[in-house]
């Protein structure tokens, strides 16, 4: 089985500045991974996603991820957040056989001027 | 992209009452998942529906109080059965596609329950 584990709920970050969101996974197959953008009260946006090949994945609004297989993750990067990017972002794992995809807990981005 | 319509869009329900959700897609597919959103959490899946079996629920979810079905391979069914505050959520359907690996989600059915 699958699991997910985002290493931080909350990251405040002012505008401007970098950010990374950390993701790391465990499983015991070959993995699909996947980013997810929340907005407050609106639904599930896909970011970005990890499929093969390329292990640096490019997603929209300027957001990319790493996928490291050694260690096990899959964190989402921006070189430079704007407020609007304040939202709640998903990491999720999903085995390669069909099987569902498995969330993590969530991280709050907050972006301030 | 996969068009997943849910119905309801959203509903206020009285406790002890049960509502059915809806999932149709444009074509047809195999697996289909149901996914439970709290207020302020994460997405949690309930269960796995394939169409000719029973579905498949995760732990912490039983069939009798999320009954689901699977008539065919464009349509699946979620019922919240005698609902409480604590049901109050966002419901989502999800399937896979095109195989690619990627889930396509429906636009969600948000419940409060009073």
């Amino acid at each position: 089985a699958q699991s997910v584990t985002q290493l931080d709920s909350q990251v405040p970050v002012f505008e401007e500045a970098p950010v990374e969101l950390r993701c790391n996974y465990s499983s015991s197959v070959s993995v699909y991974l996947f980013w997810y953008v929340q907005y407050p009260n609106q639904g599930l946006q896909l970011l970005l996603k990890y499929l093969s090949g390329s292990t640096l994945v490019k997603g929209i609004n300027g957001f990319e991820a790493e996928f490291n297989k050694s260690q096990t993750s899959f964190h989402l990067r921006k070189p430079s957040v704007h407020i609007s990017d304040t939202a709640e972002y998903f990491c999720a794992v999903r085995g390669q056989a069909g099987t569902a995809l498995i969330f993590g807990k969530g991280t709050t981005l907050s972006v301030s001027s | 992209s996969a068009v997943i319509s849910q119905k309801p869009s959203r509903d206020i329900c009285q406790r002890g009452t049960s509502l059915t959700i809806q999932c149709q897609v444009d074509s047809q597919v195999t697996m289909m998942f149901w996914y439970r959103q709290q207020p302020g959490q994460s997405l949690t899946l309930i269960a796995t529906a394939n169409q000719g079996s029973e579905a498949t629920y995760e732990s912490g979810f039983v069939i009798d109080k999320f009954p689901i079905s699977r008539p065919n391979l464009t349509f699946s069914t979620l019922t919240v059965s005698n609902m409480s505050p604590e049901d109050s959520s966002i419901y989502l359907c999800s399937v896979d596609r095109d195989n690619t690996g990627e889930l396509f989600f429906g636009e969600g059915s948000r419940l409060t329950v009073l």
